[in-house]
């Protein structure tokens, strides 16, 4: 199975700064990477597949890059909307695996 | 507009079974792969299980292997999870999802398993 470690598994920040968070997969994976928004009580949210393919209707102050193993989600200016947990995920091949989260909390 | 509604859990004592249910709608259900992907309380996501749009090729987490059954109805636009020999640690909101690169969830379903 592929592992996806995801770092940090949270951070603090505050609105308008940008943000930052990495997720390596332990073997090479293309650009089969997706990255989610959750929030509380409810089900992930796509942001962004192909490592870097902005979905249909999220703002673009969203954005991802990397391929291979090393992958990056980047939230330009942060929101107070956006604070929530993000994760990766590959699906490069089953069993598609998950990054551990990482929760973006208030400062 | 892509809609999947599960139904079916609930609270169950180890050791038994429960069926989910994901009812399809807004897009061509036969035509597509289906997942089940699972959350314990304040855990990560979890996937459990694949069809494939025929339902000829199907896929289990080790976790749940031999346990749980995956199908699909597609003339009812259905897709079912048969959990059998629950554990607590199955215990968990479980998501249908369809799709891989514009993945559409559902609202989850709770299974807890607890005596």
């Amino acid at each position: 199975d592929i592992q996806m470690t995801q770092s940090p598994s949270s951070l603090s920040a505050s609105v308008g700064d940008r943000v930052t968070i990495t997720c390596r997969a332990s073997q090479g994976i293309s650009n089969y990477l997706a990255w989610f928004q959750q929030k509380p009580g409810k089900a992930p949210k796509s942001l962004i597949y192909a490592a870097s393919s902005l979905q249909s209707g999220v703002p673009s102050k969203f954005s991802g890059s990397g391929s291979g193993t090393d992958f990056t989600l980047t939230i330009s200016s942060l929101q107070p909307e956006d604070f929530a947990t993000y994760y990766c995920q590959q699906y490069n091949s089953y069993p598609w695996t998950f990054g551990q989260g990482t929760k973006v909390e208030i400062k | 507009e892509v809609q999947l509604v599960e139904s079916g859990g609930g609270l169950v004592q180890p050791g038994g079974s429960l069926r989910l249910s994901c009812a399809a709608s807004g897009f061509t259900f036969s035509s597509y792969e289906m997942n089940w992907v699972r959350q314990a309380p304040g855990k990560g996501l979890e996937w459990v299980s694949y069809i494939s749009s025929s339902g000829s090729t199907i896929y289990y987490a080790d976790s749940v292997k031999g346990r749980f059954t995956i199908s699909r109805d597609n003339a009812k636009n259905s897709l079912y999870l048969q959990m059998n020999s629950l554990r607590a640690e199955d215990t968990a909101v479980y998501y249908c999802v369809v799709g891989e690169e514009t993945p559409y969830w559902g609202q989850g379903t709770l299974v807890t398993v607890s005596s």
